[in-house]
Protein backbone atom coordinates (compact mmCIF):
# COMPACT_ATOMS: atom_id res chain seq x y z
CA UNK A 1 0.00 0.00 0.00
CA UNK A 2 1.27 3.72 -0.23
CA UNK A 3 1.30 6.18 2.88
CA UNK A 4 2.29 9.38 3.50
CA UNK A 5 2.76 11.31 7.46
CA UNK A 6 3.06 14.60 7.77
CA UNK A 7 2.50 16.75 11.36
CA UNK A 8 -0.52 17.69 11.73
CA UNK A 9 -0.10 21.42 12.80
CA UNK A 10 2.74 23.54 12.90
CA UNK A 11 2.74 27.34 13.91
CA UNK A 12 5.67 29.87 13.31
CA UNK A 13 6.23 33.52 13.17
CA UNK A 14 5.57 36.30 10.17
CA UNK A 15 9.55 36.32 8.98
CA UNK A 16 10.33 33.17 10.07
CA UNK A 17 11.30 29.96 8.53
CA UNK A 18 9.53 26.40 8.91
CA UNK A 19 10.37 22.67 7.45
CA UNK A 20 7.20 20.66 6.93
CA UNK A 21 7.98 17.07 6.79
CA UNK A 22 6.63 13.93 4.92
CA UNK A 23 7.78 10.47 5.12
CA UNK A 24 5.99 8.10 2.52
CA UNK A 25 5.73 4.43 1.96
CA UNK A 26 4.69 3.09 -1.63
CA UNK A 27 5.81 0.70 -4.05
CA UNK A 28 7.39 2.11 -6.46
CA UNK A 29 7.74 5.66 -6.37
CA UNK A 30 8.26 8.56 -9.03
CA UNK A 31 8.02 11.49 -6.92
CA UNK A 32 6.78 13.71 -4.43
CA UNK A 33 4.29 16.99 -5.14
CA UNK A 34 3.57 19.82 -2.55
CA UNK A 35 0.40 21.64 -2.89
CA UNK A 36 -1.16 24.92 -0.56
CA UNK A 37 -4.63 25.00 -0.04
CA UNK A 38 -6.34 27.98 1.79
CA UNK A 39 -9.69 27.57 4.04
CA UNK A 40 -12.32 27.17 1.28
CA UNK A 41 -10.08 26.85 -1.81
CA UNK A 42 -8.54 24.51 -4.19
CA UNK A 43 -5.25 22.89 -3.80
CA UNK A 44 -2.33 24.61 -5.34
CA UNK A 45 0.49 23.05 -7.24
CA UNK A 46 3.68 24.22 -5.08
CA UNK A 47 6.84 21.86 -6.23
CA UNK A 48 7.63 18.64 -7.44
CA UNK A 49 10.75 16.38 -6.78
CA UNK A 50 11.43 13.40 -8.90
CA UNK A 51 15.46 13.21 -7.98
CA UNK A 52 16.71 13.52 -4.30
CA UNK A 53 18.17 17.09 -3.63
CA UNK A 54 16.67 20.62 -2.81
CA UNK A 55 14.64 22.15 -5.42
CA UNK A 56 14.04 25.67 -4.94
CA UNK A 57 11.38 28.37 -6.05
CA UNK A 58 11.35 31.76 -4.90
CA UNK A 59 10.42 31.84 -0.80
CA UNK A 60 9.31 27.89 -1.28
CA UNK A 61 11.80 25.17 -1.72
CA UNK A 62 11.41 21.52 -1.75
CA UNK A 63 13.54 18.45 -0.70
CA UNK A 64 13.74 14.69 -1.53
CA UNK A 65 15.95 12.00 0.15
CA UNK A 66 14.47 8.87 -1.42
CA UNK A 67 16.60 6.26 0.35
CA UNK A 68 15.01 7.59 3.69
CA UNK A 69 11.57 7.97 1.93
CA UNK A 70 11.46 11.46 3.30
CA UNK A 71 11.05 14.77 2.29
CA UNK A 72 10.48 18.51 3.31
CA UNK A 73 8.79 21.65 2.33
CA UNK A 74 10.67 24.39 3.44
CA UNK A 75 8.98 28.24 3.72
CA UNK A 76 10.95 30.94 4.07
CA UNK A 77 10.45 34.81 4.83
CA UNK A 78 6.75 33.28 6.32
CA UNK A 79 3.90 35.89 5.37
CA UNK A 80 0.75 35.69 7.17
CA UNK A 81 -1.12 34.56 3.40
CA UNK A 82 1.07 31.43 4.13
CA UNK A 83 -1.48 30.11 6.54
CA UNK A 84 -2.89 27.11 5.13
CA UNK A 85 -2.52 23.40 4.68
CA UNK A 86 -0.26 21.86 2.90
CA UNK A 87 -0.24 19.02 1.46
CA UNK A 88 3.10 16.38 0.24
CA UNK A 89 1.53 13.75 -2.52
CA UNK A 90 3.23 10.88 -4.18
CA UNK A 91 2.18 8.50 -7.22
CA UNK A 92 3.55 5.60 -7.34
CA UNK A 93 4.22 2.99 -10.45
CA UNK A 94 1.44 0.78 -10.36
CA UNK A 95 -1.10 3.03 -12.04
CA UNK A 96 -1.95 7.05 -12.16
CA UNK A 97 -3.50 6.92 -8.33
CA UNK A 98 -2.06 10.60 -6.52
CA UNK A 99 -1.82 9.81 -2.86
CA UNK A 100 -2.10 13.00 -0.57
CA UNK A 101 -1.14 12.99 3.27
CA UNK A 102 -3.30 14.75 5.46
CA UNK A 103 -2.39 17.64 5.58
CA UNK A 104 -0.21 19.50 7.75
CA UNK A 105 -2.13 22.93 8.81
CA UNK A 106 0.62 25.72 9.08
CA UNK A 107 -0.40 29.14 11.17
CA UNK A 108 1.82 32.27 11.16
CA UNK A 109 1.41 34.73 13.96
CA UNK A 110 2.19 38.36 13.71
CA UNK B 1 -7.26 31.36 -19.27
CA UNK B 2 -9.57 29.68 -17.73
CA UNK B 3 -9.07 27.47 -14.91
CA UNK B 4 -11.06 24.30 -13.93
CA UNK B 5 -14.77 25.14 -13.39
CA UNK B 6 -17.36 22.52 -11.47
CA UNK B 7 -20.70 22.58 -11.46
CA UNK B 8 -22.57 22.82 -9.17
CA UNK B 9 -20.37 24.46 -6.44
CA UNK B 10 -22.77 22.91 -3.85
CA UNK B 11 -24.95 20.11 -3.68
CA UNK B 12 -27.81 19.22 -1.36
CA UNK B 13 -29.54 16.36 -1.47
CA UNK B 14 -31.47 13.22 0.27
CA UNK B 15 -30.43 9.59 1.63
CA UNK B 16 -30.80 7.55 -1.94
CA UNK B 17 -30.96 9.98 -4.78
CA UNK B 18 -28.79 10.09 -7.37
CA UNK B 19 -26.82 13.08 -8.25
CA UNK B 20 -24.38 14.06 -11.31
CA UNK B 21 -20.90 16.18 -10.80
CA UNK B 22 -19.44 17.86 -13.39
CA UNK B 23 -15.82 18.96 -14.47
CA UNK B 24 -14.63 21.18 -16.98
CA UNK B 25 -10.51 21.06 -17.21
CA UNK B 26 -8.55 23.72 -18.86
CA UNK B 27 -8.79 23.50 -22.73
CA UNK B 28 -5.89 20.99 -23.95
CA UNK B 29 -5.43 19.22 -20.98
CA UNK B 30 -6.26 15.31 -21.43
CA UNK B 31 -5.29 13.96 -18.01
CA UNK B 32 -8.23 14.50 -15.41
CA UNK B 33 -8.80 13.35 -11.92
CA UNK B 34 -11.39 13.54 -9.17
CA UNK B 35 -11.03 13.19 -6.09
CA UNK B 36 -13.34 13.82 -2.35
CA UNK B 37 -12.14 15.80 0.62
CA UNK B 38 -13.23 15.33 4.19
CA UNK B 39 -12.79 18.11 6.39
CA UNK B 40 -9.09 17.96 8.23
CA UNK B 41 -7.97 15.56 5.45
CA UNK B 42 -6.25 15.39 2.08
CA UNK B 43 -7.75 15.04 -1.40
CA UNK B 44 -8.69 10.77 -1.83
CA UNK B 45 -8.29 9.62 -5.08
CA UNK B 46 -11.16 8.61 -6.85
CA UNK B 47 -10.49 8.00 -10.80
CA UNK B 48 -8.14 9.35 -13.50
CA UNK B 49 -8.96 9.60 -17.29
CA UNK B 50 -6.82 9.67 -19.64
CA UNK B 51 -8.40 11.34 -23.18
CA UNK B 52 -11.88 9.73 -23.24
CA UNK B 53 -10.55 6.52 -20.81
CA UNK B 54 -10.89 6.07 -17.40
CA UNK B 55 -6.88 4.61 -17.15
CA UNK B 56 -7.36 3.81 -13.13
CA UNK B 57 -10.39 3.94 -11.56
CA UNK B 58 -9.02 2.16 -8.45
CA UNK B 59 -9.97 5.05 -5.85
CA UNK B 60 -13.91 4.10 -6.76
CA UNK B 61 -15.36 3.39 -3.14
CA UNK B 62 -18.15 1.13 -4.50
CA UNK B 63 -19.96 0.59 -7.87
CA UNK B 64 -22.74 3.21 -7.04
CA UNK B 65 -19.76 5.50 -7.99
CA UNK B 66 -19.34 6.01 -11.45
CA UNK B 67 -17.68 8.82 -14.09
CA UNK B 68 -17.09 9.20 -17.74
CA UNK B 69 -15.88 11.61 -19.98
CA UNK B 70 -16.95 11.05 -23.20
CA UNK B 71 -15.64 13.47 -25.92
CA UNK B 72 -12.32 13.38 -24.15
CA UNK B 73 -13.05 16.70 -22.12
CA UNK B 74 -16.11 17.53 -19.80
CA UNK B 75 -16.37 14.92 -17.20
CA UNK B 76 -19.10 13.41 -14.89
CA UNK B 77 -19.37 12.11 -12.17
CA UNK B 78 -22.36 9.90 -10.76
CA UNK B 79 -23.31 8.67 -7.56
CA UNK B 80 -26.30 6.70 -7.19
CA UNK B 81 -28.39 5.85 -3.99
CA UNK B 82 -26.53 8.58 -2.02
CA UNK B 83 -25.64 7.76 1.30
CA UNK B 84 -24.81 10.27 4.30
CA UNK B 85 -21.35 8.57 4.38
CA UNK B 86 -20.63 10.61 0.60
CA UNK B 87 -20.80 13.64 1.83
CA UNK B 88 -17.95 15.37 0.94
CA UNK B 89 -16.18 18.45 -1.16
CA UNK B 90 -15.51 16.36 -4.50
CA UNK B 91 -12.64 17.74 -6.65
CA UNK B 92 -11.73 17.60 -10.01
CA UNK B 93 -7.76 18.51 -11.41
CA UNK B 94 -6.70 18.28 -14.84
CA UNK B 95 -2.89 17.96 -16.34
CA UNK B 96 -1.48 18.34 -19.22
CA UNK B 97 -0.54 15.07 -19.44
CA UNK B 98 -0.91 12.02 -16.73
CA UNK B 99 3.12 12.26 -16.37
CA UNK B 100 3.96 12.00 -12.56
CA UNK B 101 4.84 15.77 -11.41
CA UNK B 102 2.64 17.15 -14.10
CA UNK B 103 1.59 20.13 -12.03
CA UNK B 104 -2.74 19.16 -11.56
CA UNK B 105 -5.17 22.22 -11.64
CA UNK B 106 -7.58 22.33 -9.18
CA UNK B 107 -11.09 23.51 -9.73
CA UNK B 108 -13.06 24.93 -6.62
CA UNK B 109 -15.14 21.76 -5.94
CA UNK B 110 -18.75 20.44 -5.17
CA UNK B 111 -20.04 20.85 -1.49
CA UNK B 112 -22.05 17.59 -1.48
CA UNK B 113 -24.17 17.35 1.60
CA UNK B 114 -26.42 14.27 1.55
CA UNK B 115 -29.29 14.50 4.39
Amino acid sequence: GQSLEQPSEVTAVEGAIVQINCTYQTSGFYGLSWYQQHDGGAPTFLSYNALDGLEETGRFSSFLSRSDSYGYLLLQELQMKDSASYFCAVRGTGGFKTIFGAGTRLFVKA
Amino acid sequence: GAGVSQTPSNKVTEKGKYVELRCDPISGHTALYWYRQSLGQGPEFLIYFQGTGAADDSGLPNDRFFAVRPEGSVSTLKIQRTERGDSAVYLCASSLSGESGNEQFFGPGTRLTVL
